[in-house]
């Protein structure tokens, strides 16, 4: 398998912009997460999603961020619109029912100018 | 919900030293405590994990031991090499992954290990 999958690795772009970051997980795991990394504040869980529903999305900072979840293949993180405190690394994670165990992708770095 | 503190945040040590990373969590409902590590452009990776039942788990150069009475679990690195530097993150969770409990992790300490 190859893994968790983001997209893109990296992302620049200006301070009103749209910004969709995209994770597709290991095939099989009905668990994805999406974490925020900075120095500051360390792993932040944002949000995390159980057979494609939302359980817990109080770690969202505020309306500018959604997720979705269509399939259990496919989920997308949006900020619109971005402000450059928003510049951190965005992590996407995966796990199956039976097991505790995160699988991380190798997580997209957002720079909001 | 759950707070977990990781001490410290940057630590140096020479080669072949011990190295020792220390964590508290608040709530006593958690019962899972796994270990990950970060090396430079990667995302995290499971390295060693225990549960509430156990007070101690080796895995060759790698050993986590757990106080459940004071909510306290540490990382033991011995012998180490440059090879174990990278950030290193504790998180604690409770329940099982089958309950839909996600994953608090510490802030990281970010270990050099010095030839």
């Amino acid at each position: 398998d190859a893994g968790v999958i983001q997209s893109p690795r990296h992302e620049v772009t200006e301070m009103g912009q749209e910004v969709t970051l995209r994770c597709k997980p290991i095939s099989g795991h009905n668990s994805l997460f999406w974490y925020r990394q900075t120095m500051m504040r360390g792993l932040e869980l944002l949000i995390y999603f159980n057979n494609n529903v939302p359980i817990d999305d109080s770690g969202m900072p505020e309306d500018r961020f959604s997720a979705k979840m269509p399939n259990a293949s496919f989920s997308t993180l949006k900020i619109q619109p971005s402000e450059p405190r928003d510049s951190a690394v965005y992590f996407c994670a995966s796990r199956d029912g039976g097991n505790e165990k995160l699988f991380f992708g190798s997580g997209t770095q957002l720079s909001v100018l | 919900g759950e707070n977990v503190e990781q001490h410290p945040s940057t630590l140096s040590v020479q080669e072949g030293d011990s190295a020792v990373i220390k964590c508290t969590y608040s709530d006593s409902a958690s019962n899972y405590f796994p270990w990950y590590k970060q090396e430079l452009g990667k995302g995290p990776q499971l390295i060693i994990d225990i549960r509430s039942n156990v007070g101690e788990k080796k895995d060759q150069r790698i050993a986590v031991t757990l106080n459940k009475t004071a909510k306290h679990f540490s990382l033991h690195i011995t012998e180490t090499q440059p090879e174990d530097s990278a950030v290193y993150f504790c998180a604690a969770s409770k329940g099982n992954s089958n309950s839909g409990y996600a994953l608090n992790f510490g802030k990281g300490t970010s270990l050099l290990v010095t030839p």
